[in-house]
């Protein structure tokens, strides 16, 4: 079965870089987009950005351009995000999640998502 | 950057009632539109996509329907549950991906 598992919650620093990671199972790693998306404590799903795990391809969310690096391991089947300048307002649960191919291979959603990881940053 | 908002914030309804949630794009999206059911302390799953196709393994109760900017979420006959918070997702213009701020479902 499909599983995706995520690295465990950080406690991080203002100014300081966290990379978080996703570990895919049960499916052909490299036949399916993964995104990342986060959420604040008590607030909605904002997404970050996507890689194609087979080339290693790479597109971001305007508001976090220079500041995300998405990578891949393809020998692991993992996806990595790393944010780096953290601030307060990064402290959320960050989620991968594979993209949903519908009847004719079209994006249409995620399907599996990790189990979140909680990224605390606190001075 | 398609906006989508959702309505109501929280819902409130009983047990075995119906529910019947909104959202709306601040542009046409066709119907590239997906739903999601979050409960507390748990990743979202992915209910309905294609504005109206139910995903794997979901009960029927759950409907959607809509094309365009205006979008709705149908539960037939409310389960326990079914109580969670409930966020619409566009992909037809992105990047960025974008996701409504969530209806919340309660008990009455």
């Amino acid at each position: 079965q499909v599983q995706l598992v995520q690295s465990g919650a950080e406690v991080k620093k203002p100014g300081a870089s966290v990379k978080v990671s996703c570990k895919a199972s049960g499916y052909t790693f490299t036949s399916y987009y993964m995104h990342w998306v986060r959420q604040a404590p008590g607030q909605g799903l904002e997404w970050m950005g996507i890689i194609n795990p087979s080339g290693g391809s790479t597109s971001y969310a305007q508001k976090f351009q220079g500041r995300v690096t998405m990578t891949r391991d393809t020998s692991t089947s993992t996806v990595y995000m790393e944010l780096s300048s953290l601030r307060s307002e990064d402290t959320a649960v960050y989620y991968c999640a594979r993209e949903f191919l519908d009847i004719v291979a079209t994006m249409a959603g995620f399907d599996y998502w990790g189990q979140g990881t909680l990224v605390t940053v606190s001075s | 950057e398609i906006v989508m908002t959702q309505s109501p914030a929280t819902l409130s309804v009983s047990p075995g009632e119906r529910a019947t949630l909104s959202c709306r794009a601040s542009q046409s999206v066709s119907s590239n539109l997906a739903w999601y059911q979050q409960k507390p302390g748990q990743a979202p799953r992915l209910l309905i996509y294609g504005a109206s196709t139910r995903a794997t393994g979901i009960p029927a109760r759950f409907s959607g329907s809509g094309s365009g900017t205006e979008f709705t979420l149908t539960i037939s006959s409310l389960q326990s549950e079914d109580f969670a918070v409930y966020y619409c997702q566009q992909y037809n213009n992105w990047p960025p991906l974008t996701f409504g701020q969530g209806t919340k479902v309660e008990i009455k």
